[in-house]
């Protein structure tokens, strides 16, 4: 079965820094793997995707992924973190079955401090 | 999303009570879905349709049933409710016409059973 796994339920980063949100897949076939953020009282929010192609995906809000076929890895990153990034971050891995069922990880949370 | 709509926003009701909550769209996708979001447990899928006619159940749908009353329109009720149902309920849609489009999110319903 198809599943993602989220190792960290936060990370803490001060504003400017780098950032890195864990994910690690494990697949049958391809990997079709997402990015989602939900911020309070909302709902989730799509950021980026990898299907195929360049391992660097970028998406919104200056983020980008980087996926590792080796290591098994879709790590989301941004290179200098804002305050308002503040939210909880999803990966998702695309189910099979051809029906665009996800399958998500547990989440992580990030904080970033001023 | 503001183009997935999810009413009540938040419902606090008994045990054993029946429950609805509902969703519209109108980005025409034909196909969507009911999660449930627990602290620590992600997304969990309990329902999704294909279109009006196909209605399939995810990975924990005991306990609930969904009618597609329209292409926009898809509701998720408890018969009965009970304690362990207390989540926050998303809805999703997704078009079929191109592979491996993201899913777009309702803002939730807060549900809280006593």
């Amino acid at each position: 079965a198809q599943s993602v796994a989220q190792p960290e339920d936060q990370v803490n980063v001060a504003e400017g820094n780098p950032l890195t949100v864990k994910c690690t897949y494990s697949v049958s076939g391809n990997p079709y793997l997402f990015w989602y953020v939900q911020y309070p009282n909302r709902g989730l929010q799509f950021l980026l995707k990898y299907i195929t192609g360049d391992n660097l995906v970028k998406g919104s809000y200056g983020f980008e992924a980087e996926f590792n076929k080796s290591q098994t890895s879709f790590h989301l990153k941004k290179p200098s973190a804002l305050v308002s990034d503040s939210a909880l971050y999803f990966c998702a891995v695309r189910d099979i079955g051809g029906f665009q069922k996800l399958v998500f990880g547990t989440g992580t949370r990030l904080l970033v401090s001023p | 999303d503001a183009d997935v709509t999810q009413t009540p926003r938040n419902r606090i009701t008994k045990t054993g009570k029946r429950i609805m909550l509902e969703c519209s769209q109108t980005k025409g996708h034909d196909r969507m879905y009911w999660y449930r979001q627990d602290p620590g447990l992600g997304l969990r899928l309990i329902y999704y349709s294909f279109d009006v006619k196909d209605i399939n159940k995810g990975e924990i749908s005991d306990g609930y049933s969904v009618s597609r009353q329209a292409q926009a329109k898809f509701s998720l009720s408890l018969e009965s409710a009970i304690p362990n149902q207390t989540a926050l309920y998303f809805c999703a849609t997704s078009d079929p016409g191109v592979s491996n489009q993201p899913q777009h999110f309702g803002d939730g319903t807060r549900l809280s059973i006593l």
